[in-house]
């Protein structure tokens, strides 16, 4: 069972479109963190939102926690080819616990 | 590089028999976690081990399911009688964070399982 359902679950555009993916849940978590894995590797970490209604920017990539800490989302800019891959999401429980995403598969076309 | 490392990387097994893998993580990290993914879905959390304790086990993990941190170093998964549906890739994380729950995951690069 997956705590947090992201939307949507594929998403292929052209290289310079803009994209949100959302990633929503009925559970509160204490942080939450977004990674990104490519073909044959394990996830890597992209970012990290601690307080309610936080955002952060990483280049062209932005990242917003729900007031509520219960959602997130995340924007891309501009993407490029190299932005493909599968966008997760993990929301961390107090007891150190992370629950990832149902998953997001990005393409970019150039 | 001293990264996370999953043994093997790949296993072809036929129905009913036993598999293990092994995880070695970063040396220095007390948490280790286990993950099952299937094809373009996001992993599901198995276990998680602090130091050499199991301190949490999903739901998912049935009888068949045993992980093991004996000294708190290196991890085993075993599975036992595997079935079809146990195909998937076993990915391995660790983290080092001394307390609270910010802290990063780093993942081995998974141990893809394939039970014919």
């Amino acid at each position: 069972t997956q705590l947090l359902e992201q939307s949507p679950q594929f998403l292929s555009i052209q290289e310079g479109e803009n994209l949100t993916v959302y990633c929503n849940s009925s559970s509160v978590f204490s942080s939450l963190q977004w990674y990104r894995q490519e073909p044959g590797e394990g996830p890597v970490l992209l970012v990290t939102v601690v307080t309610g209604g936080e955002v952060k920017k990483l280049k062209r990539l932005t990242f917003q926690f729900g007031d509520a800490r219960k959602d997130s989302s995340l924007h891309i800019t501009a993407a490029q080819p190299g932005d493909t891959g599968l966008y997760l999401c993990a929301g961390a429980t107090t007891g150190n616990q992370f629950y990832f995403g149902t998953g997001t598969s990005l393409t970019v076309i150039p | 590089d001293t990264g996370v490392s999953q043994d093997p990387r790949h296993k072809i097994t036929k129905r009913g028999q036993n598999v293990t893998f092994r995880c070695d993580p970063i040396s220095e990290h007390n948490r280790l976690y286990w993950y099952r993914q299937t094809l373009g879905q996001g992993p599901e959390f198995l276990t998680y081990f602090q130091n050499e304790a199991q301190l949490e086990k999903s739901r998912l993990l049935s009888d068949r399911f045993s992980a093991e941190r004996p000294k708190g170093s290196f991890s085993t998964l075993e599975i036992q009688r595997t079935e079809q549906g146990d195909s998937a890739m076993y990915l391995c994380a660790s983290s080092s964070r001394p307390g609270g729950n910010t802290g990063e995951l780093f993942f081995g690069e998974g141990s893809r399982l394939t039970v014919l």
